[in-house]
């Protein structure tokens, strides 16, 4: 079965400017959050979908957005890109369902690594 | 979502045993432990997950006493690949996919 997949892997974008991130969960998989990493915050939940409606939300300003598709693919938009936007962007993926120990097994993606000049 | 500590970091050497404490003294009666594992410029990967006493896959162990108030994931003889930073996190099933993740610890494996 293939792996959560994302879409570019590297981007460089001046500050001021919008970008979009594409994810490709695992086949089957319908739940897809979004997670930044930087090296003084940590990793961070940014957002999760599920059937395409956003589920839950984490401590970000309204600058990122997210959606999903009918095929579970997602992308995610930053819009207003500042310096401190400079990231890696993870996506993660799972099946969804409801409760049990599958569903803290999350399947994480390469990454986008984001610069903003 | 119960607050996890680890240490920051932790030195081995190839073909030893490594393990990692991880302390959630205000874990939930519905929390999992689950653990993952980071390499560089990669997205973190699942090890291993349990609830209470001893969980066993091919990859690790994970150790959680009655009180469930820290575990100890175990890496039986590791090598350089090992070599990452080790992700603790105490989750309940709320159907929420967030996952917290601290600082994690940093394992080192020298030849």
């Amino acid at each position: 079965k293939a792996g959560v997949t994302q879409t570019p892997r590297y981007l460089i974008k001046t500050r001021g400017q919008q970008v979009t991130l594409s994810c490709s969960p695992i086949s089957g998989h319908r739940s897809v959050s979004w997670y930044q990493q930087t090296p003084g915050q940590g990793l961070q939940f940014l957002f999760e979908y599920f059937s395409e409606t956003q589920r839950n939300k984490g401590n970000f300003p309204g600058r990122f957005s997210g959606r999903q598709f009918s095929n579970s693919r997602s992308e995610m938009n930053v819009s207003t890109l500042e310096l401190g936007d400079s990231a890696l962007y993870l996506c993660a993926s799972s099946a969804g369902t409801s409760g049990g120990p599958s569903s803290y097994e999350q399947y994480f993606g390469p990454g986008t690594r984001l610069t903003v000049t | 979502l119960a607050k996890t500590t680890q240490p920051i970091s932790m030195d081995s050497y190839e073909g030893q045993e490594v393990n990692i404490t991880c302390s959630h003294n205000n874990i939930a009666t519905n929390d999992y432990i689950t653990w993952y594992q980071q390499f560089p410029s990669q997205g973190p990967r699942f090890i291993i997950q349990g609830y209470k006493t001893k969980v066993t896959n091919e990859v690790a162990s994970l150790f959680i006493p009655a009180d469930r108030k820290s575990s100890t994931l175990s890496l039986p003889r590791v090598s350089l690949s090992d070599t990452a930073v080790y992700y603790c996190l105490a989750k309940g099933d709320t159907g929420r996919r967030a996952l917290t993740f601290g600082s994690g610890t940093r394992l080192q494996v020298q030849p």
